[in-house]
């Protein structure tokens, strides 16, 4: 049962365009929300991350916007650069404490052409 | 920012050999760490939570006297794969969060490979 999905496992968008990345969840439990960014053979790193309390969260060219209602999250680039060419994960927890295990979706490989 | 070390980055053994795997936090206090288990083309998957000084708690699904895991210190956690046979071979990442409201760091991983 996959409770974290992201739908598209590619998405390519041109250097400077907007990339929305998206993903769905079923279980309401899930109350926080990040978003990793994962090249090969390495471990994810965190880029942004959201609580359920808010519905959108700004740092610099990522925003991520939460809509608990229909248990959908999307993360946002502006402006797309090459260096954003990555795999994407979608996380989320069940707790509102941070030490708590995370469930991740399948990613989605994002490529940004020139 | 919060950094995890996890090491050796590759392991190349023969079947029946047992793994360990280390994971540290550099600069902050861990009471929990989480090892993930990721296949080709796969998402990571929780394989156990870590606790310092108690019992893993381990997924279902997934091998306790096979995977053995270890958190002797608040910035060591050791997950040691047992007769390590080709079907265990995988990339392993281990996650650790400072406390307080911050996110899960994670190393940069183990890929093992079981011949």
């Amino acid at each position: 049962d996959q409770q974290v999905k992201q739908n598209s496992p590619s998405l390519s968008v041109q250097e400077g365009r907007i990339s929305i990345l998206n993903c769905d969840y079923t279980n309401s439990m899930f109350d926080y929300f990040l978003w990793y960014k994962k090249y090969p053979a390495e471990g994810p790193t965190f880029l942004i991350s959201i609580s359920s309390i808010k519905d959108k969260n700004e740092d610099g060219r990522f925003t991520v916007f939460l809509n608990k209602s229909a248990k959908h999250l999307s993360l946002h680039i502006v402006p797309s650069q090459p260096g954003d060419s990555a795999v994407y994960f979608c996380a989320a927890s069940a707790q509102a404490g941070t030490a708590s295990k995370l469930t991740f979706g399948t990613g989605t490989r994002l490529q940004v052409t020139l | 920012g919060a950094v995890v070390s996890q090491h050796p980055s590759r392991v190349i053994c023969k079947s029946g050999t047992s793994v360990k795997i280390e994971c540290r936090s550099l600069d902050f206090q861990a009471t929990t760490m989480f090892w993930y288990r990721q296949f080709p083309k796969q998402s990571l998957m929780l394989m156990a939570t870590s606790n310092e000084g108690s019992k893993a708690t381990y997924e279902q699904g997934v091998e306790k006297d096979k995977f053995l895991i270890n958190h002797a210190s608040l910035t060591l956690s050791t997950l040691t794969v047992t007769s390590a046979h080709p079907e265990d071979s995988s990339f392993y990442i281990c996650s650790a969060s400072p406390r307080g409201p911050q996110p899960q760091h994670f190393g940069d991983g183990t890929r093992l490979s079981i011949l």
